[in-house]
């Protein structure tokens, strides 16, 4: 079983358009995210959820809304896309972490949006 | 602005010499350190860490060092195999539980 998934892995779609992006992690995780990587190959954080209440915004269009159900998913909805938009976007989880005690993030496979 | 900094894009090795991947930081709040692989169309796969506690820690193959004074840390994998060819990713993390990753290392070993 996939720990961390999201869907759809490939999405082509046209400027202007609003889509959105699934993912679900049953790692029983309390934190949840979503990473950008741009075509300059840089994973930049773009939100962080932990037991459903936003964390990080990062400095974000407010074009991306991510939604939390509950602490298994974290869907990113994008409204009026861009161009510039196109990138590869990874959800990923981790767990509470208690200061001092190792923790590491786990990642989706990616969706690879492209905006035309 | 970027925390965590990968300088080199790229690295060729020949097979069954050591690889060699650096990565610096700025933030000295930054209080666990990782190295991510990812292979191409697949998601960022852990590897190994190291707390800011420690200066060296081995897993098989792969150590990771860290210098605290210099704000450096560094994978070095020996025997490179040609499995090991993918994309590594330095990754820090502060105590907020906020994960910031560098632009990543294209490693090639040649068989």
């Amino acid at each position: 079983d996939t720990a961390v998934s999201q869907t759809p892995k490939y999405l082509v779609t046209q400027m202007g358009n609003d889509k959105s992006i699934k993912c679900e992690q049953n790692l029983g995780h309390d934190t949840m995210y979503w990473y950008k990587q741009d075509s300059k190959k840089f994973l930049k954080i773009m939100f962080s959820y932990n037991n459903k209440e936003l964390i990080i915004n990062e400095t974000v269009p407010n074009r991306f809304s991510p939604k939390s159900p509950d602490k298994a998913h974290l869907n990113l909805h994008i409204n009026s896309l861009e161009l510039g938009d196109s990138a590869v976007y990874f959800c990923a989880s981790s767990q509470d972490v208690i200061l001092g005690s190792g923790n590491t993030i786990y990642f989706g496979e990616g969706s690879w949006l492209t905006v035309v | 602005d970027q925390q965590v900094k990968q300088n080199s894009p790229s690295l060729s090795v020949q097979e069954g010499r050591i690889s060699i991947l650096n990565c610096d930081y700025t933030n000295s709040m930054f209080d666990y350190f990782l190295w991510y692989k990812k292979y191409p169309a697949e998601g960022p796969t852990f590897l190994i860490s190291i707390s800011s506690i420690k200066d060296k820690n081995e897993d098989g193959r792969f150590t990771v060092f860290l210098n605290k004074s210099a704000k450096h840390l560094s994978l070095h994998i020996v025997p490179s195999q040609p499995g090991d060819s993918a994309v590594y990713f330095c990754a820090a993390r502060n105590t907020g539980n906020q994960f910031y990753f560098g632009t990543g290392t294209s490693l090639t070993v040649i068989p």
